[in-house]
């Protein structure tokens, strides 16, 4: 088991520019999650994954964001256009198991638009 | 899924226990009781479980009350590492699993 690893961890990028960050979830874990996070503020849940299908996302998840997780493996989340209010760290996290087990987070990518 | 209450910060002394009160009063019977920490930079860290009974593992203690109302994290002797925000969450079941929603958490202060 070795966690939730997410890359880059620190993005800097104009505004206006693409960004895809990269989560890989703990190994046989089925279900994965993004979240995003801004300074002083819990984490807010973004969209969330049933191996490769995407079962539900949230309206925080503009039409310029997209995410995918093509084998049930890895995800991707992409940020077309960037704005300055996506500056945030962006979490993934992901879970095993039944329904109430746990969730188990990476340590983010942090995103600043210049 | 249940809105819950915490108290905004609270301090406590290196290696007393640090009991983390939080108020679930419109808890379901299918919602879980949930218990993360975050330190600084870093992503939440999963502590801890349950639905009604009284949970422990090598992290913490958690005490839900018999109406499952409310809810104790307790840290039995807390250390500096044990500083952060924790987040009490409650999250309904669901068969193909279910986000978290988080709030303002309690800022645990560890002091020597």
């Amino acid at each position: 088991d070795t966690g939730v690893s997410q890359d880059p961890r620190h993005k800097i990028t104009k505004r206006g520019q693409n960004v895809t960050f990269r989560c890989d979830p703990i190994s046989e874990h089925n279900r994965l999650y993004w979240y995003r996070q801004t300074l002083g503020q819990g984490p807010e849940f973004l969209t969330y994954f049933q191996n490769e299908a995407q079962l539900e996302k949230s309206r925080l998840l503009s039409d310029r964001f997209s995410a995918e997780r093509p084998k049930g493996s890895f995800s991707t989340l992409e940020i077309q256009r960037t704005e300055q209010g996506d500056s945030a760290m962006y979490l993934c996290a992901s879970g095993g198991g039944g329904g109430n087990q746990p969730q188990h987070f990476g340590d983010g990518t942090r995103l600043s638009i210049l | 899924d249940a809105k819950t209450t915490q108290p905004p910060s609270m301090d406590c002394a290196e290696g007393r226990a640090a009991n983390l009160p939080c108020n679930h009063s419109t808890i379901s019977g299918n919602e879980y009781v949930y218990w993360y920490r975050q330190i600084h930079s870093q992503g939440p860290q999963y502590i801890i479980h349950g639905l009604k009974n009284n949970e422990t593992n090598e992290m913490a203690s958690l005490i839900i009350t018999e109406d499952r109302k409310s809810s104790t994290l307790i840290l039995p002797h807390a250390t500096l590492r044990d500083t952060a925000v924790y987040y009490c969450i409650v999250r309904a079941y669901m068969e193909y699993g279910n986000k978290l929603v988080f709030g303002a958490g309690t800022i645990l202060r560890v002091k020597s």
